[in-house]
């Protein structure tokens, strides 16, 4: 699975859009991008998942460049409950939820 | 509420102690995975369990181990346990080997003394 780099931290005010970047250089072809939170020491929620297009869901929308090398999620009017670790994680879509690679992830703080 | 349970919540416990961890998944899942989350690292995938049967092992260590049961409950056993021990624990359970079906459960937090 390729290879994802988030940058530590974020801030965002209450009510404002959160922009969560991840890059992901490596990616191969049929891989996907999947995003999971982790709101304090909770198991893991998925969030959302993409392969070309983008994608929106009633939690948040994926928007993944033409290259593939990069993608962002948007959490469109961030509130507090949305302060979490997020993960970015690219994988192929079947069979392997045991090979998921779980870095550190992004510690996003939303701010009153 | 993802519809996978664990117990216990908390677990303190001593050096050179076995203890069990219990996970039940959510309904029609048929796959149960365990993962360790030690302090400020990533999820790291233990063991995998479809039906009754392990699919996957990833890094558990020889003093754990777990199985699946019929009711398709899992349980984790950690014995001679060690100061490095102390990690959240978190079930999953997927009824596709999928990352966007898998649902974790709350987490048990060893605390090993």
């Amino acid at each position: 699975d390729a290879k994802t780099t988030q940058p530590p931290s974020m801030d965002c005010a209450e009510g404002r859009a959160a922009n969560l970047p991840c890059n992901h250089s490596t990616i191969s072809g049929n891989e996907y991008v999947y995003w999971y939170r982790q709101i304090h020491s909770q198991g893991p929620q998925y969030i959302i998942h993409g392969l070309k297009n983008n994608e929106t869901n009633e939690m948040a929308s994926l928007i993944i460049t033409e290259d593939r090398k990069s993608s962002t999620l948007i959490l469109p009017h961030a509130t507090l409950r949305d302060t979490a670790v997020y993960y970015c994680i690219a994988t192929h879509n079947a069979g392997n939820n045991r090979k998921l690679i779980w870095g550190l992830g992004t510690s996003l703080a939303v701010n009153p | 509420d993802s519809g996978v349970t664990q117990t216990p919540k908390h677990l303190i416990t001593a050096t050179g102690q076995r203890v069990t961890l219990r996970c039940s998944p959510r309904s029609g899942d048929l796959s149960v995975y365990w993962y360790q989350q030690s302090l400020d690292q990533g999820l790291q995938f233990l063991i995998q369990y479809y039906n009754g049967e392990e699919r996957a092992k990833g890094n558990i260590l020889e003093r754990f181990s777990a199985q699946q049961f019929p009711d398709l409950h899992s349980e984790l056993n950690l014995s001679s346990l060690e100061l490095g021990d102390s990690a959240l624990y978190f079930c999953a359970s997927s009824i596709f080997d999928r990352p966007d079906t898998q649902y974790f459960g709350p987490g048990t937090r060893l605390t090993v003394l």
